[in-house]
């Protein structure tokens, strides 16, 4: 039974088009995350929100957007596609600002074309 | 930064053998440790959170070290079974990085054949 559910799981974009991928979590978590993982890459932190105050914003361009319009959803606009965002984009989340220990989502995996 | 180096990316063993994966971070302030499972399609799932201050940790099935001195985090899957097929990370978290912010290795995929 997923405690932290992103939507969709799988999607295709045009390069230079704009999506959103859904994030809500159930276990009554303060703190929200966003992670990629590429080909290329390790996982990689991309931002923090807590309390759905952004706390940092690691690596990511203005082209990606957290938006929390409560404070169990993390959602992640991204504009202006490009083909080097496919990826796999995994968004986490703590109790609180003070636990280390983080769950993590099953991921939407994000392929442009 | 931290950088999290992790060995084998592959790992094939026979039903009931043991598997070893390393990992070696560079920052010596790193403070939490953690290994994570991933399943085929599945999110990741937290295995160990470890303490700079423990260095043998006991799992079911599985051991965690961590050697301080040598910067190393390890991962000891005793008498591994095909439902240990999966791909593992490691993570690593210092004081100084922000909420949420772990540094991964770039995985281990593991596959016990019986």
């Amino acid at each position: 039974d997923p405690k932290i559910i992103q939507k969709p799981k799988y999607l295709v974009a045009v390069t230079g088009s704009e999506k959103i991928l859904i994030c809500e979590q159930y276990l009554g978590h303060n703190a929200m995350y966003w992670y990629r993982q590429s080909a290329k890459k390790p996982l990689e932190f991309m931002f923090s929100y807590s309390y759905q105050k952004l706390m940092d914003n690691q690596t990511a361009s203005s082209r990606f957007q957290p938006q929390s319009s409560k404070k169990n959803h993390l959602d992640l606009q991204i504009t202006a596609l490009k083909p080097d965002d496919s990826a796999t984009y995994f968004c986490a989340s703590s109790q609180d600002s003070a636990n280390t220990e983080v769950f993590f989502g099953k991921g939407t995996r994000l392929t442009v074309v | 930064g931290e950088q999290v180096e992790q060995r084998p990316p592959h790992l094939s063993v026979r039903e009931g053998d043991s598997a070893v994966i390393i990992c070696t971070y560079t920052d010596p302030n790193s403070y939490y440790f953690f290994w994570y499972k991933q399943e085929p399609g599945a999110g990741l799932q937290l295995l160990m959170k470890v303490f700079s201050s423990t260095e043998i940790n006991e799992g079911q099935g599985f051991t965690v070290l961590l050697n301080k001195k040598d910067k190393q985090l390890s991962l000891n899957l005793t008498a591994a079974h095909p439902g240990d097929s999966a791909v593992y990370f490691c993570a690593v978290k210092d004081l100084t990085q922000v909420v949420g912010q772990l540094t991964f290795g770039r995985g281990t995929r593991l596959q016990v054949y019986a």
